[in-house]
């Protein structure tokens, strides 16, 4: 089965640059998506097929994916930046077609 | 505005099951799939499966769930329903519906605030 790999934990300092980075087999053939989950509320869309964001996302939040890994990067973080992070991958292959990574702790110093 | 109100939470013993819900208003109910995930506590997101509500109501769920989950549509109500059988210790999570709205197919920006679901004796 198709796996997305995430670092268990980003830390940075106010006003720096965050990069959160989703790994896994060809992930450049797929489109990925990005949310952001803060403690006890639902997951947020902020990016989504590879580098588009919704609307009310700021345009810090920026996502890439030209070939392995896939990149979130934060630019300019503030405090309320601090959340969960999960990549989201659609593998039509699979009999299991959404695909979760298995997130990132941003933490904000 | 769109949104999905999912119901209360529950406490149930191993062995049962557990039935949760999932209301969406302001959109057209069948013209759009609904998704569940899950998430165990201080753990990732799961995906569970997926209902198309128009219709016949056609599923597909995760093969690890097979047998034991049941996904339903009401359009009377625009309400989705999951019922998870023969309930376990590692069923403990907080279940969310998930609607691909606005940005395409394959990208949740539409979620239920979660129904936690606890299995304990």
């Amino acid at each position: 089965s198709y796996v997305l790999t995430q670092p268990p934990s980003v830390s940075v300092a106010p006003g720096q640059t965050a990069r959160i980075t989703c790994g896994a087999n060809n992930i450049g053939s797929k489109s990925v998506h990005w949310y952001q989950q803060k403690p006890g509320q639902a997951p947020v869309l902020v990016v989504y097929d590879d580098g588009d964001r919704p609307s009310g996302i700021p345009e810090r939040f920026f996502g890439s994916n030209s070939g392995n890994p896939a990149t979130l990067t934060i630019s300019r973080v503030e405090a309320g930046d601090e959340a969960d992070y999960f990549c989201q991958v659609w593998d039509s292959s699979s009999d299991h077609p959404v695909i979760f990574g298995g997130g990132t702790k941003l933490t904000v110093l | 505005q769109v949104q999905l109100v999912q119901s209360g939470a529950e406490v149930k013993k191993p062995g049962a099951s557990v039935k949760v819900s999932c209301k969406a208003s302001g959109y057209i109910f069948t013209n759009y799939y609904m998704h569940w995930v899950r998430q165990a506590p201080g753990q990732g997101l799961e995906w569970m499966g997926v209902i198309n509500p128009n219709g016949g109501g056609s599923t597909r769920y995760a093969q690890k769930f097979q047998g034991r989950v049941i996904m339903t549509s009401d359009t009377s109500t625009s309400t989705v329903y999951l019922e998870l059988n023969s309930l376990r210790s590692e069923d403990t999570a907080m279940y969310h519906c998930a609607c691909p709205y606005y940005y395409g197919s394959r990208s949740f920006d539409i979620w239920g605030q979660g129904t936690m679901v606890t299995v304990s004796s």
